[in-house]
């Protein structure tokens, strides 16, 4: 089965900029999502095929996808931003989720 | 605004069924694919199951295919979630969420199913 790889932890300081990596096989020919969840709280997307944010989600989140990874990159990155991060992909007709990566802002 | 609201969680046995329910409204239900995705406590995000608009086709992950049944009723605007033979390991928090193509803008709340004796 697919699997999508990302490091289980990412910390950066207020200010900079985080990138949350997302590995898989030729994962650059498929459209890649990311969702943001905090604790207790539903999942929220905020990036889908590849580069696009949905509308209210600010503008220093953005979206790299090429080879076999795609990239969240967080620009600025803020106090609230410190959450879990999943990456998604499709393989033939199932979803499949990365495994998470809790980003810490400190 | 779109709201998607599951029920229908609770706890119970080794080998027992539950149905899930998820409601919504904000949206022309019957012209969006769904998909059920749970989470186990303290652990990822898992793909459960995914309906096609209509219903005519569903797709399941491997863990549950051939226990788990994914239905739905447009004319009533509710996604079901039939969960037979369950596991201790099926224990999470389900969540329904809208497909907009190939990506979940819209989750609900989830609802917990435990799965214990």
């Amino acid at each position: 089965s697919y699997e999508l790889t990302q490091p289980p932890s990412v910390s950066v300081s207020p200010g900079q900029t985080a990138s949350i990596t997302c590995s898989g096989d030729k994962l650059g020919d498929k459209y890649t999502c990311w969702y943001q969840q905090k604790p207790g709280q539903s999942p929220v997307l905020v990036i889908y095929q590849d580069t696009k944010r949905p509308s209210g989600i600010p503008e220093r989140f953005s979206g790299s996808n090429s080879g076999n990874t795609a990239t969240l990159t967080i620009s600025g990155t803020q106090a609230m931003d410190e959450a879990d991060y999943y990456c998604q992909a499709w393989d033939s007709s199932t979803m499949v989720f990365g495994g998470g990566t809790k980003l810490t802002v400190l | 605004q779109v709201q998607l609201v599951e029920s229908g969680g609770g706890v119970v046995q080794p080998g027992r069924s539950l149905r899930l329910s998820c409601a919504a409204s904000g949206f022309t239900f019957s012209s969006y694919a769904l998909h059920w995705v749970r989470q186990a406590p303290g652990k990822g995000l898992e793909w459960v199951a995914l309906i096609s608009y209509d219903g005519s086709n569903k797709y399941y992950a491997d863990s549950v295919r051939g226990r788990f049944t994914i239905s739905r009723d447009n004319s009533k605007n509710t996604l079901f979630l039939q969960m037979n033979s369950l596991r201790a390991e099926d224990t999470a928090i389900y969540h329904c969420a809208r497909d907009l193509g190939g990506y979940l803008n819209n989750w609900g709340q989830g609802t917990l199913v435990t799965v214990s004796s």
